[in-house]
């Protein structure tokens, strides 16, 4: 099976302007998580999607939304971005399935540069 | 409320020799465990896992973790490192029950620089 995609893989933006990436889930899973990466703050959850429905949420401002496909691919998006925002972004899927359901596994990541 | 402490920020090692990556969490519930690799410019990938069962559970490439209960730790070790394993280990948990969703909470990572 192909691994979690994420696109894009770089993206620089200003601030001020919205961004939004894409998440493709490993085929069957039905999980998607969204973690942002600074060399600060580390790893941090914000939001899982599971059936389009927004499970769990992480302890961010509302300028971070998301949402899921019929298809189980995500988007997320950041609006009017901030200099702090500039992280890697990773997404992950797990199955959603009894006995594997709780390992999650990620995608390359998207490198956003906010300047 | 749950977390998750990698003791070493950095561990430093020569090739063929032993590594230990220490990890503690702390957490009101039964957690799942893992532990990830992140290597450079790349994402995670799963180390390995402990969700139930025997309390050693080891990876494909020499890798091996042991949970402790009582401890409350999740260390990982190596016996014999290779130059390829330098990366960054990312410790995590996750509650256990579906009900608390799938959340996981990472450590702070350890960087391993294995020289020759």
């Amino acid at each position: 099976k192909a691994g979690v995609t994420q696109t894009p893989r770089y993206l620089i933006k200003t601030r001020g302007q919205q961004v939004t990436l894409s998440c493709s889930p490993i085929s069957g899973h039905r999980s998607v998580s969204w973690y942002q990466q600074t060399p600060g703050q580390g790893l941090q959850f914000l939001f899982e999607y599971f059936s389009e429905t927004q499970r769990n949420k992480g302890n961010f401002p509302g300028r971070f939304s998301g949402r899921q496909f019929s298809n189980s691919r995500s988007e997320m998006n950041v609006s009017t971005l901030e200099l702090g925002d500039s992280a890697l972004y990773l997404c992950a899927s797990r199955s959603g399935l009894a006995g594997e359901s709780e390992t999650q596994y990620f995608g390359p990541g998207t490198r956003l540069l906010v300047l | 409320a749950q977390s998750v402490t990698q003791l070493d920020s950095q561990v430093p090692v020569f090739e063929e020799a032993p590594v230990e990556l220490r990890c503690n969490y702390s957490s009101s519930v039964s957690v799942y465990l893992f532990w990830y690799v992140q290597y450079p410019n790349q994402g995670l990938q799963l180390l390995l896992k402990y969700l139930s069962g025997s309390t050693l559970v080891e990876s494909i490439n020499g890798f091996e973790a042991e949970f402790n209960k009582s401890q409350t730790s999740f260390h990982l070790r190596k016996p014999s490192v290779h130059i390829s394993d330098t990366a960054e280990y990312f410790c995590a948990v996750s509650h256990r029950g579906r009900a608390a969703g799938n959340k996981l909470t990472f450590g702070g990572g350890t960087r391993v620089l294995v020289k020759p």
